[in-house]
């Protein structure tokens, strides 16, 4: 069965420089999630959309931002990068919610491994 | 950590013997969710378990859930040392985002 495909699956970048990360949700699926984890941190919710529109937001720094295209790809772009910006980038996706229901599994990428030197 | 604790923060025991991990949350959820990430990897979800359910199993997974005390916990019975990893307890904190918690580490020995 197809799975959540992001890419790259390791990124290296300089100090202020700017990086893209790009999520490709399980086909039919309409929300998709970023979630930065750190070095033995746990995941932290960055950003959701659901129908192209953002949904949720968490803990993500202006200096980032993403968005949902019409194919529901997702991508994350960061700028002005910083050391403390080094982590594991995951993406997930899910059918949202369904009407009249409280269930919503998300389905995990593998990640993108980005570090900033 | 957005959640609240996991404890033990680290686990180590011999494969045949169970696990236990508890994790407690501080909002009220839809439903809670279990995964297991190995060193670097992705997430993999093991089992999600709703508000109104207390308790539930999958193969050697069995989870419990107290809404009152807002804690849960993972059971896995007769660990085998391919269980080694990272396990995260998750709500789905009322909207379209996941919040995890710190997660506990185990080990176990062959």
């Amino acid at each position: 069965a197809a799975g959540v495909i992001q890419s790259p699956r390791h990124l290296i970048k300089e100090k202020r420089e700017t990086a893209t990360l790009k999520c490709y949700p399980i086909p039919r699926h309409d929300t998709v999630y970023w979630y930065q984890q750190g070095p033995g941190q746990d995941p932290q919710f960055l950003i959701s959309f659901y129908e192209k529109m953002q949904s949720d937001k968490g803990s993500i720094p202006d200096r980032f931002s993403a968005q949902q295209f019409s194919d529901y790809h997702s991508e994350l772009n960061m700028s002005s990068l910083e050391l403390g910006d080094s982590a594991l980038y995951f993406c997930a996706s899910s059918l949202g919610l369904l009407a009249g229901s409280s269930y919503n599994e998300q389905f995990f990428g593998p990640g993108t491994r980005l570090t900033v030197l | 950590s957005q959640q609240g604790e996991e404890d033990p923060q680290a686990l180590s025991i011999q494969e045949g013997e169970n696990a236990t991990m508890n994790c407690s949350y501080k909002t009220s959820i839809n439903n809670l969710q279990w995964y297991r990430q190995n060193s670097g990897r992705g997430l993999v979800h093991l089992i999600l378990i709703r508000s109104n359910e207390r308790e539930k199993h999958s193969g050697r997974l069995r989870v419990t859930l107290d809404t009152s005390k807002k804690s849960s916990s993972l059971l896995i019975t007769a660990s085998r040392a391919a269980d080694t990893a990272s396990y995260f307890c998750a709500t789905d904190g009322g909207g379209f985002k996941t919040i995890f918690g710190a997660g506990t580490r185990l080990f176990v020995k062959a």
